[in-house]
């Protein structure tokens, strides 16, 4: 049974400081998204990471994939309160287009 | 730019109706999926569909069935509503760049 695990499930943070969200999945996949959530909306595509090796970068935000480890990354640099939210990694099985999703880190940045 | 579209964001309903909510998209995109979004569980997928009239039971199907008639549209249906199926209901279609999300419906059963 393919499995996403995110870590941490809450992260509490300080304005200003630098923090990493991780995802690890159970199967071979080559294709991770991440997504993000504000309360009481959908998600919204954050980065779409196709190969082993991918980063991809968008304001304060960065991740990376290194689908031999089965890992994918979010890295949060110097947090401001609008990136308070929750994030999902979903990962996509065997090329299908049919994705399972993490169980989502919930982040609060404190002003 | 992509848009998936639900009927509705907000829908009460009584014990025992049968419910439908609906989902269009106009990116052209075979797969559609309805996922079910819990407080503390994240996003479970009920139905998956590949194809026009084709469809794959998720983790939770229970309760549960779905419609693809037309390409474009992907419909989920309660036949008999109950309490525990109160939720947040999503639904998506998906490519290679990843899943598109509606803006969700939010299901009261009473």
């Amino acid at each position: 049974e393919l499995k996403v695990e995110q870590n941490p499930l809450f992260l509490s943070m300080q304005e200003g400081k630098n923090y990493t969200i991780y995802c690890n999945y159970s199967t071979t996949s080559d294709r991770l998204y991440w997504y993000r959530q504000d309360p009481g909306k959908s998600l919204e595509s954050l980065f779409v990471l196709l190969s082993n090796g991918a980063v991809k970068q968008e304001g304060r935000l960065m991740a990376s994939l290194d689908t031999k480890a089965r890992l994918s990354t979010l890295h949060i640099t110097a947090a401001v309160h609008d990136l308070s939210a929750t994030y999902f990694c979903a990962v996509d099985i065997g090329g299908t287009y049919k994705y399972i999703f993490g169980t989502g880190t919930r982040l609060k940045v404190l002003a | 730019d992509v848009k998936v579209t639900q009927s509705s964001r907000y829908l009460v309903k009584r014990t025992g109706e049968k419910v439908f909510l609906e989902c269009v998209q106009d990116m052209d995109h075979e797969n559609m999926f309805w996922y079910r979004q819990d407080p503390g569980l994240g996003l479970r997928l009920i139905y998956f569909s590949y194809d026009v009239k084709m469809k794959e039971k998720g983790d939770i199907p229970e309760g549960y069935s779905v419609s693809r008639e037309k390409k474009e549209r992907f419909s989920l249906i309660l036949e008999s509503a109950s309490t525990n199926q109160t939720s947040m209901y999503l639904c998506a279609s998906s490519s290679i760049l990843g899943a598109f999300f509606g803006q969700g419906t939010r299901l009261t059963v009473v």
